[in-house]
């Protein structure tokens, strides 16, 4: 089964805007990734919030982590054209062993 | 560095045929893993190796084999391919410990009729 659900399943913007993507998970977690899937090509690693962190930075990327609710969220600010793509969370399940268990995707269409 | 390799990049299979999916990584990871994508949904974990030697069950084993020939090379095997392991397939590495990032393969098509 999904660990992780996104929320929208797709997002359309302008360029410039922030676009804003939320996971939820069911399972307590040692970490949570968010992963990045141009069309047609193997996902790539963005960020990685540990559960003991709240909040992360990494470049245009802002990841929030609310463990008492089970979710995360991942903001990309001042959007482009090249953001357009698939965004996974991906979740590192306590007792999991090392593996993670992905979400359902948020397909990203910025538009010029 | 290649990173992660799979081959083939496409295949067509009949049901009942077999092939096996090669995945090798050049970055000394010790954890190895399957993965297929379906359309609308996440990756959903076939099988994984911890560690070379080692392998184990994910999410939906069933219908595939794998084998961990050595610490670079992962392969995937399908003994008689049905209609329902039409997917893209791909592979991963990641190093020893907890929480690291997963490196991804390019993927491979396959469709089976």
């Amino acid at each position: 089964s999904q660990q992780g659900e996104e929320d929208p399943q797709a997002l359309s913007i302008q360029e410039g805007e922030n676009a804003t993507m939320n996971c939820s998970y069911k399972t307590s977690i040692n970490n949570l990734q968010w992963y990045r899937q141009n069309s047609g090509r193997g996902l790539v690693h963005l960020i990685l919030i540990r559960s003991n962190e709240r909040e992360k930075h990494s470049g245009r990327l802002r990841v929030t982590l609310d463990t008492s609710k089970k979710s995360s969220s991942l903001l990309i600010t001042a959007s482009r054209a090249a953001d357009t793509a698939s965004y996974f969370c991906a979740t590192d399940a306590m007792g999991g062993g090392n593996k993670l268990t992905f979400g359902t995707g948020t397909q990203l269409k910025v538009e010029l | 560095n290649a990173g992660v390799t799979q081959t083939p990049k496409f295949q067509v299979l009949k049901t009942g045929q077999s092939m096996t999916l090669q995945c090798a990584q050049d970055m000394n990871h010790n954890s190895m893993y399957w993965y297929r994508q379906d359309p609308g949904m996440g990756l959903r974990l076939i099988y994984y190796s911890a560690s070379e030697g080692t392998t184990d069950k994910g999410e939906v084993p069933n219908g595939y084999n794998v084998s961990r020939l050595n610490k670079r090379e992962f392969s995937l095997r399908l003994e008689s391919a049905a209609p329902s392991q039409t997917s893209v397939y791909f592979c991963a590495s990641t190093s020893s410990g907890r929480g690291n990032e997963q490196f991804f393969g390019p993927g491979t098509r396959l469709t089976v009729l």
